[in-house]
C-alpha cells in the first residue's frame, strides 16, 4: 500500500521549454506532497510542499514562478520546470505522507536532462 | 527550520566489522527520525526509523540510537556486508504533515 507513481522517469528536453512531472496517489488521498531535488553526489533538497487545494509552499531559494506546483485532487500533484536550462538538470522526486503521519513514500523519481 | 548533519561522509570498513553513521538536528519538536538507503537513480528506502519517545530500535543487523537531550541519533550496522555499500541518508520531521530533512548522505563501502 502507500505507492505513489511518478512519471516521466526520464525527460531530456530542450533549454527554453518546460516541462511536467507528475506524482499520483494510486491506493491512498495524499493531503500533502513533498518535492525534492537531488543533484549527483547530494542529498535529497526539499523544494517546496504542496497541500492539495492551496498555493505549495516554497523552500528558501526556489524560484516559485520557475518551479510550478500543483496539487488540484487528493491524488495527484505536479510540477512543471518552466523555461528549463541546463542547471536545472538533476533528479526530481516527489513524496507523500500517508497513514497516521509517520509514513513517508516516495515517487520513483525523474531524470531531467536539459540541453 | 530543521537542519540535519550527517557524518561521515565517507566510511569504509572490512566485512564483519561494525559501521556507525552519526547524524545531528536543530529542530527541538522533530519526533521522527527514519534511515534510507538509496541507490544510484532509485527512491530512497527506508530500512529503519524511530520516534523520539523511544531511545532505541534494533532489526536485525541494524539499529538506530536517539538522545532527545543531545539531539543526535545514529545508525549502527553490525557485521556488515559487501551488500550493505551504498548511500545511507538520516532524516528528521515533525509528525503531522512537516517533510523530511535530510542528511548530506554517507557512501558506506564494505570491502571483503
Amino acid at each position: 500500500g502507500a505507492v505513489v507513481s511518478q512519471h516521466p522517469s526520464r525527460v531530456i528536453c530542450k533549454s527554453g521549454t518546460s516541462v511536467k512531472i507528475e506524482c499520483r496517489s494510486l491506493d491512498f488521498q495524499a493531503t500533502t506532497m513533498f518535492w525534492y531535488r537531488q543533484f549527483p553526489k547530494q542529498s535529497l533538497m526539499l523544494m517546496a510542499t504542496s497541500n492539495e487545494g492551496s498555493k505549495a509552499t516554497y523552500e528558501q531559494g526556489v524560484e516559485k514562478d520557475k518551479f510550478l506546483i500543483n496539487h488540484a485532487s487528493l491524488t495527484l500533484s505536479t510540477l512543471t520546470v518552466t523555461s528549463a536550462h541546463p542547471e536545472d538538470s538533476s533528479f526530481y522526486i516527489c513524496s507523500a505522507i500517508y497513514g497516521q503521519g509517520y509514513g513517508y513514500t516516495f515517487g520513483s523519481g525523474t531524470r531531467l536532462t536539459v540541453v | 527550520g530543521e537542519n540535519v548533519e550527517q557524518h561521515p561522509s565517507t566510511l569504509s570498513v572490512q566485512e564483519g566489522d561494525s559501521a556507525v553513521i552519526k547524524c545531528t538536528y536543530s529542530d527541538s519538536a522533530s519526533n521522527y527520525f527514519p534511515w534510507y538507503k538509496q541507490e544510484l537513480g532509485k527512491r530512497p528506502q527506508l530500512i529503519i526509523d524511530i520516534r523520539s519517545n523511544v531511545g532505541e530500535k534494533k532489526d536485525q543487523r541494524i539499529a538506530v540510537t536517539l538522545n532527545k537531550t543531545a539531539k543526535h541519533f545514529s545508525l549502527h550496522i553490525t557485521e556488515t556486508q559487501p551488500e550493505d555499500s551504498a548511500v545511507y541518508f538520516c532524516a528528521a520531521s515533525r509528525v503531522g504533515g512537516t517533510a523530511l530533512i535530510f542528511g548530506k548522505g554517507t557512501t558506506l563501502s564494505v570491502s571483503s
